[in-house]
């Protein structure tokens, strides 16, 4: 069965700070991979995905994340931390087309000035 | 595009109660999903529709819930005789197929307590 594995419950950076957040996934083949933001109470919000091609990809917001295969891994990361960024932040990953997601249990990020 | 929406957005009932959420998904949508998400953990899928077909079930879903999107628009999500244990938050999503690339769009969901 597919898993999908966040190490960190949580993680605390200085504003301006740089950031990686963990994901590893348990899975036959490579899957679509996500990472989603979700702020208290509220709905999640797409960051960036990867499907195929460059390993390196760009999302919303300024953040990045690279898919390891030989890991299995796709960390999230952003070079300099706002305090807007505070939330949690779920890695998902699906089969190769069209299916549902599996989520990690979220790393909740925290901001301090 | 206004996105996904979901109602209400907040439901405080009596343990055996009976509730029911509605979601409407992103305009010409097909793909629609359920999910619970519970304090501390991510979300759970619950089901999915293509259109009408409601294609599939997690044993999560007991046979107290019960999803429908009739006219394949807007779906409905009934939970009967509600238990403490259903309080979580439930997550609506849509999605468009056949595409380069499925994502899902969530909506804010509905937060469900039970007393």
């Amino acid at each position: 069965a597919q898993s999908v594995t966040q190490p960190d419950i949580h993680i605390t950076v200085s504003e301006g700070a740089s950031l990686e957040l963990r994901c590893n996934y348990s899975y036959g083949a490579t899957p679509y991979l996500f990472w989603y933001v979700q702020s208290p109470g509220q709905g999640l919000q797409l960051l960036l995905k990867y499907f195929s091609g460059d390993t390196l990809v760009q999302g919303i917001k300024g953040f990045e994340a690279e898919f390891k295969r030989s890991q299995s891994s796709f960390n999230l990361r952003k070079p300099s931390v706002h305090w807007s960024d505070a939330a949690e932040y779920f890695c998902a990953v699906a089969p190769l087309y069209g299916n549902k997601l599996v989520f990690g249990a979220g790393t909740i990020l925290r901001v301090k000035s | 595009d206004t996105g996904v929406s979901q109602d209400p957005r907040h439901k405080i009932t009596k343990r055996g109660q009976n509730v029911t959420f509605r979601c409407d998904p992103i305009s010409e949508h097909n793909r629609l999903y359920w999910y619970r998400q519970t304090l501390g953990q991510g979300p759970e899928f619950l089901t999915y529709f293509q259109n009408e077909a409601q294609l599939e079930k997690s044993r999560l879903l007991s046979d107290r819930f019960s999803a429908e999107r009739p006219k394949g628009s807007f779906s409905t999500l009934e939970i009967q005789r509600t238990e403490q244990g259903d309080s979580a938050m439930y997550l609506c999503a849509s999605s468009l197929l056949p595409g380069p690339q499925e994502t899902q769009y969530f909506g804010p969901g509905t937060r469900l307590l039970v007393l």
